[in-house]
């Protein structure tokens, strides 16, 4: 079935450093890759998001990047701060409009002040 | 707007036990959906449903119903409990209409023994 890979599973940085969580699908038809971010005890929220007509997206500190060829999209964090400590989840959509998606496995992002 | 609100926050059920997990939004969207979260898993779907009335099963929907009498509510059914539904379980609504952002709950952290 369709999947979604998701590495790696935790990452540590200094306070300050760049942060690079990567993710790889497999259903071809995919159009919509929204990145989540989970913090202890709480429901997911959006932080960003990417259409598959766009290559890259960028949001303060945060971006997006896609790769439709590769099946391949990464979130990048600069100058990372404690309270971006969190679980990060990517996702894509199960085909085009279905707005169902399939989640990666997280990653456990800490950064160390 | 309270978003999406999720009851209770935790619960701790017997094998066999019955129960129905409760979930409301006040943003009138149209879809809402049921996501169980395993430890070190990405989130899975139980159950969707694209509107009052209308429901469907995801990727992991046997020993759970649910029903779709408003579109506030969206309440998930476990008939039986097994201790393989250990989970802790969101819910989430987005509009649709070519917007995807989905809107998570806070959770619902269960415990079968």
């Amino acid at each position: 079935g369709e999947n979604v890979e998701q590495h790696p599973s935790t990452l540590s940085v200094q306070e300050g450093d760049s942060a690079v969580i990567k993710c790889t699908y497999s259903d071809s038809a995919s159009n919509y890759f929204p990145w989540y971010k989970q913090e202890l005890g709480k429901g997911p929220q959006l932080i960003i998001d990417i259409r598959s007509n766009v290559g890259e997206k960028k949001d303060q500190r945060i971006a997006v990047t896609l790769n439709k060829t590769a099946k391949h999209f990464s979130l990048h964090i600069t100058e990372t701060q404690p309270e971006d400590s969190a679980v990060y989840f990517c996702a894509a959509s199960r085909g085009a409009g279905t707005y169902k998606y399939i989640f990666g496995t997280g990653t456990r992002l800490k950064v160390l002040a | 707007n309270a978003g999406v609100t999720q009851t209770p926050k935790f619960r701790i059920l017997k094998i066999g036990q019955s129960m129905t997990l409760q979930c409301t939004q006040d943003m009138n969207h149209n879809y809402m959906y049921w996501y169980r979260q395993d430890p070190g898993m990405g989130l899975k779907l139980i159950y969707y449903s694209v509107g009052a009335g209308i429901t469907d099963k995801g990727e992991v929907p046997n020993g759970y119903n649910v029903s779709r009498s408003t579109t506030e509510d969206f309440p998930l059914r476990l008939e039986l409990a097994a201790p393989s539904q250990t989970s802790v379980y969101f819910c989430a609504s987005n509009i649709g209409r070519r917007q995807e952002t989905q809107y998570f709950g806070p959770g619902t952290r269960l415990l079968v023994l």
